[in-house]
């Protein structure tokens, strides 16, 4: 079963729009993480945001915010005043406590593409 | 802080041939990871090392495929008799080891096309 589920596949915005991306996510884990990446056409996943599951409190970072909501199993992204290098894939991914391991599950994508 | 380094970068082989990529992580971190991404999907998880110790490989990985780390430092993936379907991109993490849920730091990946 898809632990992490992103259903938009690709979203087109023009530039200084905003967009959001969704992200829900399935665990029996009362302590998990979750992250945000960012994969350009180059291929490097880059890091963006990291929330751990005991931690609700929305926040801004720069263009970038996030709204976690437990009671929804959801971890939605928004790039706000997009710009063209914004233009990439973006993928939610979990990490739970119970495999101590760490290992990431990942979302299909979000292929965001920022017209200008 | 040097980040993750994987070499090389593209690989092109023919059916059977063996492979191998290698992986450098950030010098202070313990755990290295490696997943495989195929066209439009996520990363997927192949095996994860602490120090020197492999603890864990998914089932993706089959016997044709080989990871070491020796001295904990950096780590090869092996893959034999390669196939068709073995064409990916094979992405390399590292973090510390201090706290669960540590932040995963990603190298550029090895795009490997078996024609």
């Amino acid at each position: 079963a898809q632990k992490v589920t992103q259903a938009q596949t690709e979203i087109s915005v023009v530039e200084k729009e905003d967009v959001t991306l969704d992200c829900v996510y399935e665990t029996r884990d009362t302590t998990y993480y979750l992250f945000w990446y960012k994969q350009p056409p180059s291929g490097e996943l880059v890091f963006l945001i990291r929330r751990n599951s005991f931690d609700e409190q929305n926040e801004i970072s720069g263009r970038y915010s996030w709204n976690f909501q437990k009671s929804t199993s959801s971890f939605n992204f928004t790039i706000t005043a997009s710009q063209v290098v914004d233009s990439a894939v973006y993928f939610c991914a979990l990490s739970e406590n119970a495999y101590g391991n760490n290992r990431l599950a990942f979302g299909k994508g979000n292929q965001v593409v920022v017209i200008p | 802080d040097t980040g993750v380094s994987q070499d090389p970068r593209h690989k092109i082989t023919k059916r059977g041939q063996n492979v191998t990529f290698r992986c450098d992580p950030i010098s202070e971190h313990n755990r290295l990871y490696w997943y495989r991404q195929t066209l439009g999907q996520g990363p997927e998880f192949l095996t994860y090392f602490q120090n020197e110790a492999q603890l864990e490989k998914s089932r993706l990985l089959s016997d044709r495929f080989s990871a070491e780390r020796p001295k904990g430092s950096f780590s090869t993936l092996e893959i034999q008799r390669t196939e068709q379907g073995d064409s990916a991109m094979y992405l390399c993490a590292s973090s510390r080891d201090v706290y669960t849920g540590e932040t995963q730091y990603f190298g550029p990946g090895t795009r490997l096309l078996v024609l």
